[in-house]
């Protein structure tokens, strides 16, 4: 079935450094999302790629789908207290209407 | 605020036991997803209702079961309760059918004893 690889499962990084979250998967991909989820909250949705070699960007944060459309990643300049969560990637399955999250990746900033 | 509301907010209760999650999704939305999140098994979609009818399952238990009613707001029925059942369970809506957007409520969080 539709599986996705996040990496890494962890970070801590200093407040100001840099951080990125990649996902990868084994099939091609109609699109994919990232959620930001906050320590005691909900998973917020941040964006939808959908072409090939898409760039996106909020901010500080730039989100890339790849050109196959089988990996994505988002990158955060000069992190900030603000940022800490987990982020998820999520595709959708193969077959039906639902989405399989990414294991996600905890973002720890040192302040 | 995503619109979503859940209730309640928590939840204890004992093994054995039956509980139901409500779930109201935004103004609009048809589409109603519920998700399990546990710290060992990441955020797990269960099962999906669009405008009434169920469209998709995931891995849902068979002691789990949901509904969608006429005003679109959304039921979880979880009955047999085990201690493994213990975690987060988020409702999300979104408008469409298709999988883009959702809006995620603030969840239940299920303890069972």
């Amino acid at each position: 079935g539709q599986q996705v690889m996040q990496i890494p499962q962890y970070q801590h990084v200093q407040e100001g450094e840099d951080f990125t979250t990649y996902c990868n998967s084994s099939t091609t991909l109609s699109n994919i999302q990232w959620y930001k989820q906050r320590p005691g909250g909900h998973p917020v949705f941040l964006i939808q790629l959908v072409k090939s070699g898409e760039v996106k960007k909020q901010k500080r944060l730039t989100f890339q789908f790849g050109e196959a459309k089988k990996n994505s990643s988002l990158h955060i300049t000069a992190t900030q207290t603000t940022d800490v969560g987990t982020y998820f990637c999520a595709v959708p399955m193969e077959y039906g209407n639902k989405l399989v999250f990414g294991a996600g990746t905890i973002l720890r900033v040192k302040s | 605020d995503s619109g979503v509301t859940q209730t309640p907010k928590h939840l204890i209760t004992a093994t054995g036991q039956r509980v139901t999650l409500r779930c109201s999704p935004r103004s609009g939305d048809l589409s109603v997803y519920w998700y399990q999140q546990s710290l060992d098994q990441g955020l797990q979609f269960l099962i999906q209702y669009y405008n009434g009818e169920e469209r998709a399952k995931g891995n849902i238990l068979e002691r789990f079961s949901a509904q969608q009613f006429p005003d679109l707001h959304s039921e979880l029925n979880l009955s047999s309760l085990e201690l493994g059942d213990s975690a987060l369970y988020f409702c999300a809506s979104s408008v469409t059918l298709a999988v883009n957007e959702q809006f995620f409520g603030p969840g239940t969080r299920l303890t069972v004893l």
